[in-house]
């Protein structure tokens, strides 16, 4: 299958800053990404999902300016965390598919996120 | 609302036993896909087998095969032989189309594979 990457694959900031994290498709162009959080032991909860050139939508309950997203080429969506608080603190996911409509979701290996 | 419920959060199997994880969706969709996601330790997402909810024939890939009951909107995962590299968070999921257009997932069961 097709790859996802991810960066960095773990972070550790302090509360108050903001953190970046990247998703990249490696070997296809990602027309739509998608970024989740988990929880311990829980499942994928869907954040936003982003199409190349267009602004990200959210998920009910997901604050877009603490979230900010950007998917500006086919290869390449970044998540950004702004002004961090230890709650954040969870391992965030992201996908990526070729096309808008249906196709197979490829995912990243997951980025842990500690906010102290 | 469109949901995906898996009611066993964990199941244990001895190696080389089978083992059949339950799946439960509602649509009101004709058109939709069905997933197993299996995530093991490492937390990487892992494509364990797809359906298409036009195609009667039960999907299967190796050691995994599914039982798709589409009027009971069923949709149960069953792993033989299984390994100790089956342990791993299994995930049922499904994709709808038109508005909704992402994979809604259940909560997943915990599978251990015991020696």
């Amino acid at each position: 299958g097709a790859v996802v990457s991810q960066h960095p694959s773990w972070v550790i900031c302090k509360s108050g800053t903001s953190v970046k994290i990247e998703c990249r498709s490696l070997d296809f162009q990602a027309t739509t990404m998608f970024w989740y959080r988990q929880f311990p032991k829980q499942s994928l909860m869907l954040m936003a999902t982003s199409n190349e050139g267009s602004k990200a939508t959210y998920e009910q309950g997901v604050e877009k300016d603490k979230f900010l997203i950007n998917h500006a080429s086919l290869t390449l969506s970044t998540l950004t965390v702004t002004s961090a608080h230890p709650e954040d603190s969870s391992f965030y996911i992201c996908s990526a598919r070729f096309g808008r409509s249906y196709n197979e979701q490829f995912f990243g290996p997951g980025t842990r996120l500690t906010v102290l | 609302a469109q949901t995906v419920t898996q009611s066993q959060p964990e199941m244990s199997v001895q190696e080389a036993e089978t083992v059949t994880l339950s799946c439960t969706y509602d649509t009101s969709e004709n058109n939709y896909y069905l997933f197993w996601y299996k995530q093991p330790p490492s937390r990487q997402m892992i494509l364990v087998i797809r359906q298409e909810a036009y195609k009667q024939q039960n999907a299967t890939e190796n050691r995994f095969s599914v039982n798709f009951q589409k009027a009971a909107k069923s949709f149960s995962l069953k792993i033989s032989d299984s390994q100790l590299g089956d342990t791993a968070m299994y995930f049922c999921a499904s994709h709808y189309g038109g508005a909704t257009n992402k994979l809604i997932f259940g909560t997943g069961t915990l599978l251990a594979v015991q020696p």
